[in-house]
């Protein structure tokens, strides 16, 4: 079946600018989960979700940063007003559970904020 | 929160040696132990995952070890292959999932 996928896969914002990254998880995963990953380091937790809940943002940098899942499925990140230090590769995962079970992992969206 | 340290951060091995991978973890409580590996531009996939029930788990060349009163577990890669070379994540999970800084391995030919 379909695997997690995200879009844009790139995207270059200018610093000051909204940005709005998208997740599909896949089909019937209850949890989602929002990662970002500075070149060269591993993925850091953002925030997570179990269908349209937010239970986790502790890991959101700022409160420019903003996650929702209103129907339990797709999920938006947004990034308010983006900063240099946002570039960074944003990775969404699902998984059929929390904690314990596998997190399937989508391609990523790199941004680049210039 | 949990705190996942991974060692080494690079390491270099001539094909059909082994490799070793080790991380820590701070939380007593994480209870699943996965590995990634992630080649370059690409997304993390799965190797292997380890629960806390069990001390040690093996698929084919892969294997690895939980050793929880010490909160540190391992990757083992024998005979290794050029293919091999990635970047691998250590992770430790009970509510939600921390990574390690990843171990970029290079399987010289």
């Amino acid at each position: 079946g379909a695997g997690v996928s995200q879009s844009p896969r790139y995207k270059v914002a200018k610093r000051g600018q909204d940005v709005a990254l998208r997740c599909d998880p896949i089909s019937g995963h209850v949890s989602l989960f929002w990662y970002q990953q500075a070149l060269g380091q591993g993925p850091e937790f953002l925030t997570y979700f179990q269908n349209e809940a937010q239970l986790d943002k502790s890991g959101l940098p700022s409160d420019r940063f903003f996650a929702e899942r209103p129907e339990g499925s797709v999920s938006t990140l947004k990034i308010q007003r983006t900063q240099q230090e946002d570039s960074a590769v944003y990775l969404c995962a699902s998984s059929s559970d929390w904690g314990q079970e596998t997190q399937y992992f989508g391609p990523g969206t790199r941004l680049l904020v210039l | 929160g949990e705190n996942v340290e991974q060692h080494p951060s690079t390491l270099s091995v001539q094909e059909g040696d082994s490799a070793v991978i080790k991380c820590t973890y701070s939380d007593s409580a994480s209870n699943y132990f996965p590995w990634y590996k992630q080649e370059l531009g690409k997304r993390p996939q799965l190797i292997i995952d380890i629960r806390s029930n069990v001390g040690e788990k093996k698929d084919q060349r892969i294997a690895v070890t939980l050793n929880k009163t010490a909160k540190h577990f391992s990757l083992h890669i024998t005979e290794t292959q050029p293919e091999d070379s990635a970047v691998y994540f250590c992770a430790a999970s009970f509510n939600d999932m921390r990574f390690g800084a990843g171990t970029r391995l290079t399987v010289k030919p």
